[in-house]
C-alpha cells in the first residue's frame, strides 16, 4: 500500500522568503510522486509531477521539488514567497494503479 | 475550454436520504475519478472510471455509495440512505487517458452536509 505523509499543517514564512513544504512517501514499487495547490473557493490544480526521468521537477509559479528515492521524500520549495502563493498544498502518490493517495495537506501562510 | 463542473455545489439532506452529486469532466477525458475530502484531510479515492467502466471501485466505504458513468462522460455518484459521516466535499477529477502520469483535472467540488 501507498502512504503519504505532509509534515507541518500549517507553514508560515515571510514574503520573499524561502517556502519549504514537506512531503515523505511510503510505496513497495517506483512511485509517482505530485504536487497540487488549492486556492481558496478553487478546484485543486497541478502544480508539478514526477514520473521518470530527471529527479528535479520544475513546476508552475516558480516552484519545484526533488525525488529523493533514499529518502522516500519529495519536498516542495520555492526560493522566494510570494503574497500570492498562500494556499494549501498537497502531495500524492500512486503507482501502476491508478488509485492515488494524497496527504493531509499543509496551509502556507505568507506574512508580508 | 470549459473546466470539470460540479452539481451541486452544495447539498444539505437529512440522514437517510438518498442523494446523487454530478460531474461533467472535460470533453473528451477518458479517466475519471471520484474523491471524498473530509475537513482537515487530503482527498480519500473512491472510485477510478476508464471510459464507462468502474476500473478501481476500491475506495468506496460501503455498498451504500455507488457511482455510474452510463455514457463514457457524465458520471453521477449516488450515496442511499445518507449517514452525518458521509458530510464532506465530494470531489471529480478528469484525466485525458488511463495513463496515472497524466494529469487530473479537479472540479470545484459538492459540498454535502447530512443532518
Amino acid at each position: 500500500a501507498q502512504s503519504v505523509t505532509q509534515l507541518g499543517s500549517h507553514v508560515s514564512v515571510s514574503e520573499g522568503a524561502l517556502v519549504l513544504l514537506r512531503c515523505n512517501y511510503s510505496s513497495s514499487v517506483p512511485p509517482y510522486l505530485f504536487w497540487y495547490v488549492q486556492y481558496p473557493n478553487q478546484g485543486l490544480q497541478l502544480l508539478l509531477k514526477y514520473t521518470t526521468g530527471a529527479t528535479l521537477v520544475k513546476g508552475i509559479n516558480g516552484f519545484e521539488a526533488e525525488f529523493k528515492k533514499s529518502e522516500t521524500s519529495f519536498h516542495l520549495t520555492k526560493p522566494s514567497a510570494h503574497m500570492s502563493d498562500a494556499a494549501e498544498y498537497f502531495c500524492a502518490v500512486t503507482t501502476f494503479l491508478n488509485q492515488f493517495y494524497f496527504g493531509t495537506g499543509t496551509s502556507l501562510t505568507v506574512i508580508p | 475550454g470549459a473546466g470539470v463542473s460540479q452539481t451541486p455545489s452544495n447539498k444539505v439532506t437529512e440522514k437517510g436520504k438518498y442523494v446523487e452529486l454530478r460531474c461533467d469532466p472535460i470533453s473528451g477525458h477518458t479517466a475519471l475519478y471520484w474523491y471524498r475530502q473530509s475537513l482537515g484531510q487530503g482527498p480519500e479515492f473512491l472510485i477510478y472510471f476508464q471510459g464507462t467502466g468502474a476500473a478501481d471501485d476500491s475506495g468506496l466505504p460501503n455498498d451504500r455509495f455507488f457511482a455510474v458513468r452510463p455514457e463514457g462522460s457524465v458520471s453521477t455518484l449516488k450515496i442511499q440512505r445518507t449517514e452525518r459521516g458521509d458530510s464532506a466535499v465530494y470531489l471529480c477529477a478528469s484525466s485525458p487517458s488511463d495513463r496515472n502520469t497524466d494529469t487530473q483535472y479537479f472540479g470545484p467540488g459538492t459540498r454535502l452536509t447530512v443532518l
